[in-house]
């Protein structure tokens, strides 16, 4: 089956930038969507369609692809960005939908 | 405002069954896909179904096919997600999730609203 590969964690200073990647074979074909969710909650769309920011997401936010990579990068990360993120697409068939296993921002 | 709202979640032993329903508002729900997305405790997300506007096109995950079925009831503005012959692995947070508004053939490729869950525990 399908799989998109996340790192597990990634950490960084308040006002430093984080980037979390997500790879797989059929990125070059199909859009990434990023989520992030805070424990206890659900999860929230930051960004669509690889680069889109939803209405209401700061502009810290931002995705970007190249080939089978895509990355969300937040600039100026604050405390609150503290997070569990997920990539999310389709597989190359187009009708099963995979998320990544997650990466947990630590904002140190 | 948009609002998704789980509930017939609970405690069910294995082999046994059980009917999630999402009572939708703030939108016209007949337009858009809708789906149900799981998270196993201390896990990540999984998609587990989706649903076309008008019922007629339903994809699921390849782990609960033939097990699960989703419907809707456009004119009650609700999804459901019934649940047979459940496994101690079924055992997580089962959120309800509004797809994409497109006509035609198109087919829905993200989740732009989330409800809270419903937690499904399946255990003897």
């Amino acid at each position: 089956s399908y799989e998109l590969t996340q790192p597990p964690s990634v950490s960084v200073s308040p006002g430093q930038t984080a980037r979390i990647t997500c790879s797989g074979d059929a990125l070059p074909k199909q859009y990434a969507y990023w989520y992030r969710q805070k424990p206890g909650q659900a999860p929230v769309m930051v960004i669509s369609k690889d680069t889109e920011r939803p209405s209401g997401i700061p502009e810290r936010f931002s995705g970007s692809s190249s080939g089978t990579i895509v990355t969300l990068t937040i600039s100026g990360v604050q405390a609150e960005d503290e997070a569990d993120y997920y990539c999310q697409s389709a597989d190359s068939s187009g009708n099963s939908l995979v998320f990544g296993g997650g990466t947990k921002l630590t904002v140190l | 405002e948009v609002q998704l709202v789980e509930s017939g979640g609970g405690l069910v032993q294995p082999g046994g069954s059980l009917r999630l329903s999402c009572a939708a508002s703030g939108f016209r729900f007949s337009r858009y896909w809708m789906s149900w997305v799981r998270q196993a405790p201390g896990k990540g997300l999984e998609w587990v179904a989706n649903i076309k506007q008008d019922g007629s096109h339903k994809y699921y995950v390849d782990s609960v096919k033939g097990r699960f079925t989703i419907s809707r009831d456009n004119a009650k503005n609700s999804l459901y997600l019934q649940m047979n012959s459940l496994r101690a692995e079924d055992t997580a947070v089962y959120y309800c999730a509004r797809g994409e508004d497109c006509g035609g053939d198109c087919y829905s490729y993200y989740f732009d609203y989330w409800g809270q869950g419903s937690l499904v525990t399946v255990s003897s």
